[in-house]
């Protein structure tokens, strides 16, 4: 089974909210990867858990916070976003550190008033 | 530098015809290469991949692509397209460092 699930799979939040993003595997994949996605451009990588360790941060700003609890979740805690942040946040797992293939899941449309 | 180019931001087909997605690259180093699908408001699906095995690579629903490294090509073909192929196409460079490098897209839409 190559399934990433992402829950929700919408949300609208406020400027001054706090909301999560969860992202989940269980094909045993040791590194797993959060993307924006803006409407008719490719992904954008923001960061990579490598063996649950952050490994790669693409300079997101710090509004943006990663949490990588167990190998099998990754999670992205949301604060203070402006409407620009308004995106497809994709989630992608992958064998381990520089396997060749990403899976993704579905993504959470994001959209901040 | 690592980089993918996707030579057609659209491509429009009437369904039954082939389809053809161009896609160049260039690498310093032997290059893994994938071809991803992704319809409206969903994720990315990884249509084949390319890791230095044979060079024609077959993927899922009659989609196959060929390395040709005097083209830096690797072009995805599929010989009768359907409806439901309408969809974004990227293709997609591992630099072998957990990045992939993406090309801007191709809109393939496909007419009855």
């Amino acid at each position: 089974d190559t399934e990433v699930t992402q829950t929700p799979k919408h949300l609208v939040m406020g400027m001054t909210n706090k909301k999560s993003l969860k992202c989940e595997q269980h094909m045993g994949h040791r590194a797993m990867y959060w993307y924006k996605q803006k409407a008719k451009k490719p992904p954008e990588l923001m960061f990579v858990y490598s063996y649950e360790k952050l490994s790669i941060n693409e300079s997101v700003p710090s509004r943006f916070s990663p949490e990588c609890p167990n190998s099998s979740l990754l999670n992205l805690h949301l604060h203070a976003l402006q409407p620009e942040d308004s995106a497809l946040y994709l989630c992608a797992s992958s064998q381990g550190r520089n396997a060749y293939e990403q899976y993704f899941g579905p993504g959470t449309r994001l959209t901040v008033t | 530098a690592q980089s993918v180019t996707q030579l057609d931001s659209h491509v429009s087909v009437s369904e039954g015809t082939p389809v053809l997605l161009r896609c160049n690259y260039s690498s310093s180093y032997s290059p893994s290469l994938f071809w991803y699908v992704q319809h409206p408001n969903k994720g990315l699906q990884l249509l084949l991949k390319y890791t230095s095995a044979a060079t024609l690579v077959k993927g899922i629903n009659g989609f196959e692509a060929e390395f040709k490294k005097s083209e830096t090509s690797f072009h995805l073909t599929k010989p009768s397209a359907h409806m439901s192929d309408a969809a974004e196409y990227f293709c997609v460079l591992n630099t072998g460092f957990q990045k992939l490098v993406f090309g801007t897209g191709t809109r393939l839409l496909v007419s009855p």
